[in-house]
């Protein structure tokens, strides 16, 4: 009964190709969140919906799409994968709490991106 | 944009002693939370603290906060083997959206 899942969990494609990363949660949060996390260990944060409404949008290049199909569903599509897209993706859920926003947030397993 | 620094990049311990990992910020925030990543895994949260919070416990993990100085410790006791893991810093700004800003972290290997 994984809390926060994500498929694929290796990914491994040319460069220029498309490709979605799938993400779930069933902890009934309303918050999810994507994490690239890249060859240093560097995590940075790069979007969050809340409510399916999207409320953080890092500077990221506009070929990450995010789309929040309902509140357990999180999904990321790559256009025209780069060399440098090549890290490790983790999606994220929390809840929001009393109108308080800081709160812990889960991670799921995490998706190991190689652009070749 | 802020950025959590740790230190040590890494640490070397024998199962038995303690572990003390810092982390510094640059601006203010609502709280300040630890994570640790297995190798190849996701991260689990451990302690979150908050801003008007000077120190926290939770079974063999004591996390300190000093917002004077802008830093933190996590200090674990009683290390074992099943310690070994990356730990994370992860500071959650006042007023944002929960958008946490991660810092580098430590590398803890614990030798038993």
């Amino acid at each position: 009964d994984t809390a926060v899942s994500q498929t694929p969990k290796y990914l491994v494609t040319q460069m220029g190709n498309d490709k979605s990363i799938k993400c779930e949660q069933n902890l009934g949060h309303d918050t999810m969140y994507w994490y690239k996390q890249d060859s240093k260990k560097f995590l940075k944060i790069m979007f969050s919906y809340n409510n399916k409404e999207l409320i953080i949008n890092e500077t990221v290049p506009n070929r990450f799409s995010p789309k929040s199909p309902d509140k357990a569903h999180l999904n990321l599509h790559i256009n025209s994968l780069e060399l440098g897209d090549s890290a490790v993706y983790f999606c994220a859920s929390s809840q929001r709490m009393a109108g308080r926003w800081a709160d812990t947030q889960y991670f799921g397993p995490g998706t190991r991106l190689t652009v070749l | 944009s802020q950025q959590g620094e740790e230190d040590p990049q890494a640490l070397s311990i024998q199962e038995g002693e303690n572990a003390t990992m810092n982390c510094s910020y640059k601006t203010s925030i609502n709280n300040l939370q630890w994570y640790r990543q297995n190798s190849g895994r996701g991260l689990v949260h451990l302690i979150l603290i908050r801003s008007n919070e000077r120190e926290k416990h939770s079974g063999r993990l004591r996390v300190t906060l000093d917002t004077s100085k802008k830093s933190s410790s996590l200090l674990i006791t009683a290390s074992r083997a099943a310690d070994t893991a990356s730990y994370f810093c992860a500071t959650a700004l006042s007023g944002g959206y929960n958008k946490l800003i991660f810092g580098a972290g430590t590398r803890l290997a614990v030798h038993p």
